[in-house]
């Protein structure tokens, strides 16, 4: 079975700072992907990246990028230019490749902290 | 595009009664969605998965008597909470996914529903 793994509880980083999230997860299979959501205190789910395994190129969205080592099982998250918006539960997420019924296996989650 | 919307956003309701949740896909048909329960300042825990036209799929460990899913068309899936207790309080998350995109079925997320059971 696939799990997750966030050894980070909790971080803090200055605002326009940059802040790395850590994730780390165990499956054997060659093609999947994985995520990065973010919760904000609404509570609504938001997602922020997306990494397809079998891409080597490592994902980014405007301040948002991700480190995947596809060997080390390893997809940490880097924050750029932090915001006091970016405030947040952070959850690491896999997903196998296929159909509709496949789940998401969620990390246990990073509570990011900016500080102004 | 792809959004998913929850009602109630929130609900009490009294021991030993029963609540109903709704989870609607506004723009696109989804023939599977997924219920999720949180509690707080923990992750999201997978409770079962509606396949719409047939029975859910539950988790290990989750009473399929007392979580009552319902998939009934295809932008459609509610949760019933069946006699319902405090220790049914908690955070419901429903997700959807659409068959096309970027990630086939990628899974979107409704607002969640806050359960309060005096």
């Amino acid at each position: 079975a696939q799990t997750v793994t966030q050894s980070q509880p909790e971080m803090s980083v200055q605002e326009a700072e940059t802040v790395t999230l850590s994730c780390t997860y165990d499956t054997s299979e060659s093609d999947y992907y994985l995520f990065w959501y973010k919760q904000p205190p609404s509570r609504q789910m938001i997602l922020v990246i997306r990494q397809e395994a079998y891409k080597q190129q490592n994902a980014t969205e405007n301040r948002f990028s991700v480190n995947f080592q596809k060997a080390a099982k390893s997809f940490s998250l880097k924050i750029s230019d932090s915001q006091l918006g970016d405030a947040a539960m952070y959850f690491c997420a896999y997903r196998s490749y296929g159909g509709a019924t496949n789940k998401l296996i969620f990390g246990t989650g990073t509570l990011l902290a900016v500080q102004p | 595009g792809a959004v998913v919307s929850q009602h109630p956003s929130w609900v009490i309701c009294k021991s030993g009664t029963s609540v109903k949740i709704e989870c609607r896909s506004l723009d696109f048909q989804a023939t599977t969605m997924f219920w999720y329960r949180q509690f707080p300042k923990q992750s999201l825990m997978l409770m079962a998965t509606s396949n719409e036209g047939s029975k859910a799929t539950y988790e290990q460990g989750v009473e399929k008597d007392k979580f009552l899913i319902n998939h009934a068309s295809l932008t459609l899936s509610t949760l019933t909470v069946t006699s319902a207790h405090p220790e049914d309080s908690s955070f419901y998350i429903c997700s959807a996914s659409p068959p096309s995109g970027r990630v086939p079925y990628e899974q979107y997320f409704g607002p969640g529903t806050r359960l309060t059971v005096t």
